[in-house]
């Protein structure tokens, strides 16, 4: 089942901060977290794990809930080149990560 | 080093043709998915290769299909195109099947049916 991503979409000015959340219906394992700019390819930003590791390699933050099966992506002091369309994806149940289930993404927009 | 590379970046067909789209996963990497992205949504999972064999598939007809080479690069075909296969067809990298291994994906080719 597809994740549920909220709000649909955010507008900021530079310096402001956003939070993206990720929801499911079914238990979370991991959840994947990705952006993309208009007309590029989806660029990979976090991948939490069950018990709160992280693996990324950006400078966002973000949290995992497991009681809630909810993720949520925190934008701080926002930039100009934060804006785009985030997507978090979620793995089936102890297989691969090569099949993630997206959500329909969030539109954060970013205005001088 | 070379990023994901998927050819062709576009493509017009009718209903009723079949189509072939191309990657070439990041040296080294050995699994590639396919994903479907239709405007305004999601990628949406298609197929999963790993090692020249097929290890998921998604909710797709049997008019798509793939294979993976010993290359590791990879194929999708798509046969009697409707109108509702016009999307961002996007391919994506691993350098393995499992583990905490993030997808790395290509610019994608946009396939568009008359």
């Amino acid at each position: 089942q597809q994740p549920v991503q909220s709000p649909q979409a955010v507008i900021l000015r530079e310096g402001e901060d956003a939070v993206i959340n990720c929801s499911s219906s079914k238990a979370l394992y991991s959840v994947h977290w990705y952006r993309q700019k208009h007309g590029e390819a989806p660029v990979f930003l976090m991948i939490l794990l069950k018990g709160g590791e992280q693996k990324g390699h950006e400078k966002i933050s973000a949290s995992f809930n497991e009681k809630k099966q909810q993720s949520s992506l925190y934008l701080t002091a926002s930039q100009l080149s934060y804006s785009g369309t985030y997507f978090c994806g979620v793995p089936p149940r102890g297989t691969s990560y090569g099949k993630l289930t997206f959500g329909q993404g969030t539109i954060l927009t970013v205005h001088p | 080093d070379a990023g994901v590379t998927q050819s062709p970046t576009h493509l017009i067909k009718t209903r009723g043709q079949h189509v072939t789209l191309r990657c070439s996963p990041i040296s080294g990497h050995k699994s590639v998915s396919w994903y479907q992205q239709v405007l305004g949504q999601g990628p949406q999972f298609i197929f999963q290769y790993y090692e020249k064999e097929e290890r998921g598939r998604g909710n797709f007809p049997d008019r798509f299909s793939a294979r993976q080479f010993p290359n590791y690069s990879s194929e999708l075909n798509v046969n009697a195109l409707l109108l509702g296969d016009s999307a961002l067809y996007l391919c994506a990298s691993s350098s393995e099947a499992f583990g905490v291994q993030p997808q790395h994906f290509g610019d994608g080719t946009r396939l568009s049916i008359l």
